[in-house]
């Protein structure tokens, strides 16, 4: 089946500071998504990008499909944007369309 | 309100005991899923539907069983054939490939 790796897997930042987080698979996906998996374990939707750039505020995000994969960009981030970070992919299979999950980043922003 | 509800939130069940985990959506969506996520682990896929009256297994389906019979509804069934039922549930849904939208989680402990 279809692998997504994420990098890095953990994260520590100053409140401020900018990130990018990346999200590889290793076949060619119909979509991508971001989620941010809050301290309570709800899964928050940040992006539905299967191409292109998309910004929101001081998140945007960025997929290459060709070349299989995806970044997230946070910007002078907070100790709100604290979580986990998935990316997951959809990719059609005999049975329908199947959304795989990646590893996840863990970030933690300290004052 | 529009959403995915999942009920109970908290779940205790004596070992050998199958227990079913609800839920239910209004956001008129054909697809819908089940993960399940181990403590600082992402989430795996269950099962999941695309349409009523047909579902698929995913990459942990043992122990496992789940019913589609009205648009709205999920179920999921946890076994005692599941050797480590103690998990984080998730359950999402989505349009035909489209966005994915996922309920607030089910947390079962199994004794």
């Amino acid at each position: 089946g279809i692998q997504v790796e994420q990098s890095p897997p953990d994260l520590i930042l100053q409140e401020g500071a900018n990130s990018t987080l990346r999200c590889n698979f290793s076949d060619s996906v119909n979509n991508l998504q971001w989620f941010h998996q809050n301290p309570w374990g709800q899964l928050i939707n940040l992006f539905y990008i299967p191409s292109g750039t998309k910004q929101n505020g001081r998140l945007s995000a960025t997929t290459v499909a060709t070349e299989r994969y995806s970044l997230l960009y946070i910007s002078s981030s907070q100790t709100t944007d604290s979580g986990v970070y998935f990316c997951a992919v959809e990719f059609r299979t005999g049975g329908g369309n199947k959304l795989t999950f990646g590893t996840g980043t863990q970030l933690k922003v300290e004052l | 309100d529009g959403g995915i509800t999942q009920s109970p939130k908290y779940l205790f069940r004596k070992e050998g005991q199958n227990v079913t985990l609800s839920c239910e959506q209004n956001l008129n969506h054909d697809a819908m899923y089940w993960y399940r996520q181990d403590p600082g682990q992402g989430l795996r896929l269950i099962y999941y539907s695309q349409i009523v009256n047909d579902f698929q297994k995913g990459d942990i389906a043992e122990g496992y069983s789940v019913s589609r019979e009205k648009k709205e509804s999920f179920p999921l069934t946890v076994t005692s054939a599941q050797k480590n039922p103690t998990a984080f549930y998730l359950c999402a849904s989505s349009i035909r490939q489209g966005e994915v939208y996922f309920g607030p989680g089910t947390r079962l402990t199994v004794t």
